[in-house]
Parts: C-alpha cells; structure tokens; sequence
C-alpha cells in the first residue's frame, strides 16, 4: 500500500539533545512538508521541499532543520535551539509542486514531548 | 498574505442534526479551498477540496461544502450528524503550493 509513514510514534527529548523525527513517502510525490500542531493553533509550516537536495523555510523554522536527499525521505531534526518542543508533529505530501490545487496527503504524526 | 478564519473553537450537535462549521478566508485571488478532519493522535485526512469547478463541493462521510465569493466563505454541512463524525475540522487555503490552515473547529456528538 502507497502512503506516508512516520517514526517513532513517541519521542522524548532531553534538555539540550538534538532528535530526529522520520518521514518516508513511497507515493513518488515531489513535494514533502512539515508541520507543527499546537492546541487551538491549528498546523504551522515548518520547513518545506519541492524536488531533492532543496528546500525552503516555512512560517517556524527556527530552531529546526531538514534533509531532502532522497526523494521519498524528509527527516526532521529538532535542535536544542527550539525550547518549547513539545508538539504533534506532522508530515505530508503532494503530487506536484507548487500546484495549489492539488491535495496534501498526511502521515499519522509524531507526538515529541520534553522530559 | 492569505488568511483562514474558522469561527467556534468547538461545536456541538445532537446525534441527527444538522452539523455547520465555519470558514472564512482572505484571499485576493480566487482561492483553491480544502477540508480536511483529524481523528484524536491521526495525521489529516482530505474531506473535500474547491478548485473553482463547482461551488458546492460533495465529499466523503456525507459532508459538502460551499464556496461563496460575495462572502469569502466555505462553511462545511453535514445534513444528520452521525457519532462518528465527532473529530477536528480543518479548513485551509492554498497560498504558493502551501497550506495555510485555521485554528479547527472540535466537533462533539451527543447522543
């Protein structure tokens, strides 16, 4: 079955540790993003890719980073910059690139907490 | 910068009745529009989606929406709420091949 997977589904960071969240897309979509959910927030961008070995900055990017090295991977590090981690995390992806109508399909998320 | 507007933080309805949740976005070009709903620790999943070739949009589970220019809206129905439409709603706005997303709307069922 095609679809994005996300692991772990639980991660706990420690103070000052950098972790690494995984996104893997066997769909042969060009794009792959990540998001951030928050209580009453809704998503925000993190950081997105429209074609391997690039990539752009989203809405929060800051203290964060990505890889696009492969065309189905995304991975996601949370730096020890970031101080408030603790989020639903979520990635996607879609078709084509820069096609606004086209639909974003979703993994089932990473739940980071702090310990 | 374009904008999404999701009025009620939380809705709740009757098993049966009618289920409205709201969206308004900003947008100074015709806009491509989406619903997506999230079950508890899920990632999202596409209800529906407008790109301006009907403005009532039919999707899955038996909700539809509208596009309303003169009201920048795309408000989301579902004619008898079921138990297991209870989930949050997302309504987002296409900008540049991004999502930009409102704040979701929680919706409980009573039985």
């Amino acid at each position: 079955d095609g679809g994005i997977t996300q692991s772990p589904k639980y991660l706990f960071r420690k103070e000052g540790q950098n972790v690494t969240l995984s996104c893997e897309q066997n769909l042969n979509h060009d794009a792959m993003y990540w998001y951030r959910q928050d209580p009453g927030q809704g998503l925000r961008l993190i950081y997105y890719s429209q074609i391997v070995n690039d990539f752009q900055k989203g809405d929060i990017a800051e203290g964060y980073s990505v890889s696009r090295e492969k065309k189905e991977s995304f991975p996601l590090t949370v730096t020890s910059a970031q101080k408030n981690p603790t989020a639903f995390y979520l990635c996607a992806s879609t078709p084509v690139a820069g096609e606004g109508q086209e639909t974003q399909y979703f993994g089932p998320g990473t739940r980071l907490l702090v310990l | 910068a374009q904008s999404v507007t999701q009025l009620g933080s939380h809705v709740s309805v009757s098993e049966g009745a009618l289920v409205l949740l709201r969206c308004n976005y900003s947008s100074s070009v015709p806009p491509y529009l989406f619903w997506y709903v999230q079950y508890p620790n899920q990632g999202l999943q596409l209800l529906l989606k407008y790109t301006s070739a009907a403005t009532l949009v039919k999707g899955i589970n038996g909700f539809e929406a509208e596009f309303k220019k003169s009201e920048t809206s795309f408000h989301l129905t579902k004619p008898s709420a079921h138990m297991s439409d209870a989930a949050e709603y997302f309504c987002a706005v296409s900008q540049g091949g991004k999502l930009i997303f409102g704040q979701g709307t929680e919706l409980s069922v009573k039985p």
